[in-house]
């Protein structure tokens, strides 16, 4: 089944653990993407990229990193996570064909709390 | 810097009405438009995506327009049905820089 996954899916930290959020995709797509979810802001992109050892900054990369050494993974690292970073993240992945069909697809989410 | 926004920001409505929700964004140099729902606490589900060079696109009670001059798509829902309530996203792929920027959404709620 074509699917994107994230791990963990539900995750309270405390205020500078370093954390890890995997994303993987089984579509061969080249784009994936981060997102983060917060009541009257909507969905922000973090991070994205277009291929592999290939990644940019979106709107708020600010406290993130990612890194992309195989095409399926996408990890989200938060090096010295702060309660500012609580919030419902997704991953999401395309075929990367920009200007074709690009139709994105998106993982179930993963909630996290920074105490 | 692009900018998506989507209304109403809510909207109710009986059951078997047809109806349209709108989605306008600043920037018009996009490849693409996507339509998502969103159910509470869920994933997103992507319903309809537009290339630029179209007009639009449909999927059987959904009917998805964009005007990519005036900077605006609409999504048309036929025959709404309850389990059409959730909340519905566009989003924008930026010709310029890759990134895809969400509109806040547009939460459906069919009245039985």
């Amino acid at each position: 089944e074509a699917q994107v996954t994230q791990n963990p899916r539900y995750l309270i930290t405390v205020t500078g653990k370093k954390l890890t959020v995997t994303c993987s995709q089984n579509m061969n797509h080249e784009y994936m993407s981060w997102y983060r979810q917060d009541p009257g802001l909507g969905l922000r992109q973090i991070y994205y990229s277009m291929n592999v050892e290939v990644t940019d900054k979106g709107d708020v990369p600010e406290g993130y990193k990612v890194s992309r050494k195989e095409k399926r993974n996408f990890p989200l690292i938060l090096e010295s996570p702060s309660p500012n970073q609580t919030s419902l993240y997704f991953c999401a992945s395309s075929p990367g064909l920009a200007g074709t069909y690009n139709e994105q697809f998106f993982g179930p989410g993963t909630r996290l709390t920074v105490l | 810097k692009q900018e998506v926004t989507q209304i109403p920001a809510a909207l109710s409505v009986p059951e078997g009405e047809n109806l349209v929700l709108n989605c306008s964004f600043t920037d018009s140099a996009i490849y693409n438009l996507q339509w998502f729902r969103q159910d509470p606490g869920k994933g997103l589900t992507s319903l309809l995506l537009i290339q630029s060079s179209q007009r639009e696109q449909t999927s059987g009670r959904l009917n998805a327009s964009l005007d990519k001059s005036s900077g605006r798509s609409t999504l048309y829902i036929a025959a709404s049905q309850p389990g059409d309530s959730a909340t519905y996203l566009c989003a924008v792929e930026g010709h310029r820089d890759d990134k895809i920027i969400f509109g806040k959404g547009t939460r459906l709620h069919i009245l039985p």
